[in-house]
C-alpha cells in the first residue's frame, strides 16, 4: 500500500535556528513529490520535485529528493516566527490513481 | 488570476439542515478536488473530477454527502442531511493539465459548523 510518512510529528526551536524536515514514502511507480505549508488556513504550495539530487530553493526554504532512498528533505535557515505552520509533504501514488496521498505533517513551531 | 474560490467561508447550522458549499477553480485547470480536514484524520479527499467528471467518489463517507460540477467553472458539495460529526474544514483544490498537474492549488476553505 502507497505511504508518505513525516518525521518529527513536531518540532519546537528558536527564532534563527535551522531545521530540516524528514518525509519518506513508499509508491509504486513515483511520479512527484510536492511540499505544502499549511498556516490556520489552506494549505500553499511551496515546492514539486521529480529528479533525485537537484536541490529547489526559494528564499531560506529549500528541498531535496532521493529519489534512491525514498526520501526527501525541507529546509529552512535563520527561522522566523512567520515559518510557524504545519508542513505537509505528499506524493501521487498508483493506488491512488495518482491522486495526493498525504503524510501527517510536522507541526513546526518558532519560539521567539 | 484570483485563484480558487470557496463559499461560504463559515457556516453554522443545526443537525439536519442541508448544507451547500461552493467551489470556483481556477481558469484552465481541468481537474477538481474536494477534501475535509479535521484534527483526528488529518486531510481526506472526498471526491474529484476531471473535466467535470466524477472520477472517484469512494472517499464520500456516505450517502449524505454529493458532490456536482455543471461545469468548468463550478462545483458544489452537498450534505443533507447534516450531522455534528461533519463539522469540519472543507477544501477546495484544482490543478491543471500537462506537466505540474500534481500540484493542487486550494481554496481558503469553508469552516463548517453542525450544532
Amino acid at each position: 500500500e502507497d505511504k508518505v510518512v513525516q518525521s518529527p510529528l513536531s518540532l519546537v526551536v528558536h527564532e534563527g535556528d535551522t531545521v530540516t524536515l524528514n518525509c519518506s514514502y513508499e509508491v509504486t511507480n513515483f511520479r512527484s513529490l510536492l511540499w505544502y505549508k499549511q498556516e490556520k488556513k489552506a494549505p500553499t504550495f511551496l515546492f514539486m520535485l521529480t529528479s533525485s539530487g537537484i536541490e529547489k530553493k526559494s528564499g531560506r526554504l529549500s528541498s531535496i529528493l532521493d529519489k534512491k532512498e525514498l526520501f526527501s528533505i525541507l529546509n529552512i535557515t535563520a527561522t522566523q516566527t512567520g515559518d510557524s505552520a504545519v508542513y505537509l509533504c505528499a506524493v501521487p501514488g498508483l493506488d491512488s490513481n495518482y491522486q495526493l496521498i498525504w503524510g501527517a505533517g510536522t507541526k513546526l513551531i518558532i519560539k521567539p | 488570476d484570483a485563484g480558487v474560490i470557496q463559499s461560504p467561508r463559515h457556516e453554522v447550522t443545526e443537525m439536519g439542515q442541508e448544507v451547500t458549499l461552493r467551489c470556483k477553480p481556477i481558469s484552465g485547470h481541468d481537474y477538481l478536488f474536494w477534501y475535509r480536514q479535521t484534527m483526528m484524520r488529518g486531510l481526506e479527499l472526498l471526491i474529484y473530477f476531471n473535466n467535470n467528471v466524477p472520477i472517484d467518489d469512494s472517499g464520500m463517507p456516505e450517502d449524505r454527502f454529493s458532490a456536482k460540477m455543471p461545469n468548468a467553472s463550478f462545483s458544489t458539495l452537498k450534505i443533507q442531511p447534516s450531522e455534528p460529526r461533519d463539522s469540519a474544514v472543507y477544501f477546495c483544490a484544482s490543478s491543471p493539465p500537462g506537466r505540474f498537474t500534481d500540484t493542487q492549488y486550494f481554496g481558503p476553505g469553508t469552516r463548517l459548523t453542525v450544532l
